[in-house]
C-alpha cells in the first residue's frame, strides 16, 4: 500500500541549511507536499510539487523530487529559529488527490 | 485570514462513552475531512465528506465513527463508544476540492480515553 517515511528529528544551527528527507511508495501520486506544524497549531501547507517536476523553489525553500528513487526533500536555506516545527511529507492518493498519505513528521530544532 | 476551528482542544473521556468533536470549516470550502494522529505515529486519513455525504473513508472509520454536517457550518465527528486506542489528536480539514491537495487544517482536538 501507499506509505511515506521520514526521519524523526533534525537539529541545525541558525543560519545553516536544513534538509529534510522523505521517501514514498506510490509512484502514481500526482502531487507531493510539505506541511508544517508549529507548536499548538494545525498543519499548514508549506509547498507542493507536481509529480512531473523535479525541482521547485520558493524563496528559502527548495523542493527536490527524484521520481526514480521515490525521494522527496525539502531544503530550507538560512534556517531561522522560527523555522523550528514539525515538517510532514505527504503524497496524494492515486484515487483521490485530496486524500493525503502523511509521514510521521520530522521535528526540526534550530539552535542559536 | 479564514481558518478552520476545532472544539474542544482537549477532551478526556471514559472508555465506552460517546464523544463528539466539532469543526467549523472555512466557509466557501466544499470538501471536509477528518484525520487523526496517534502519539508517535503517522497522520492518518479517516474520512472525506462532500455534498452532505461521505465520499471516502478508511478502514479505521468503522461503525463506531460517524460524521455529520448538521447546520451548514459545523462538521462533526462522533465516536459512539470510545476505546483506549481512540486516544489521538483529531484534525479537521477543509478544501475547495480543486484537486491540488491544499487542505486547510484546524489546530486539532486531543482525545484522551481512560
Amino acid at each position: 500500500g501507499e506509505d511515506v517515511e521520514q526521519s524523526l528529528f533534525l537539529s541545525v544551527r541558525e543560519g545553516d541549511s536544513s534538509v529534510i528527507n522523505c521517501t514514498y511508495t506510490d509512484s502514481s501520486s500526482t502531487y507531493l507536499y510539505w506541511y508544517k506544524q508549529e507548536p499548538g497549531a494545525g498543519l499548514q501547507l508549506l509547498t507542493y510539487i507536481f509529480s512531473n517536476m523535479d525541482m521547485k523553489q520558493d524563496q528559502r525553500l527548495t523542493v527536490l523530487l527524484n521520481k526514480k528513487d521515490k525521494h522527496l526533500s525539502l531544503r530550507i536555506a538560512d534556517t531561522q529559529t522560527g523555522d523550528s516545527a514539525i515538517y510532514f511529507c505527504a503524497e496524494s492518493s492515486k484515487e483521490n488527490t485530496d486524500k493525503l498519505i502523511f509521514g510521521t513528521g520530522t521535528r526540526l530544532q534550530v539552535f542559536p | 485570514e479564514p481558518e478552520v476551528t476545532q472544539t474542544p482542544s482537549h477532551q478526556v473521556t471514559q472508555m465506552g462513552q460517546e464523544v463528539i468533536l466539532r469543526c467549523v470549516p472555512i466557509s466557501n470550502h466544499l470538501y471536509f475531512y477528518w484525520y487523526r494522529q496517534i502519539l508517535g505515529q503517522k497522520v492518518e486519513f479517516l474520512v472525506s465528506f462532500y455534498n452532505n455525504e461521505i465520499s471516502e473513508k478508511s478502514e479505521i472509520f468503522d461503525d463506531q465513527f460517524s460524521v455529520e454536517r448538521p447546520d451548514g457550518s459545523n462538521f462533526t465527528l462522533k465516536i459512539r463508544s470510545t476505546k483506549l486506542e481512540d486516544s489521538a489528536m483529531y484534525f479537521c480539514a477543509s478544501s475547495t476540492g480543486q484537486g491540488t491537495g491544499e487542505l486547510f487544517f484546524g489546530e486539532g482536538s486531543r482525545l484522551t480515553v481512560l
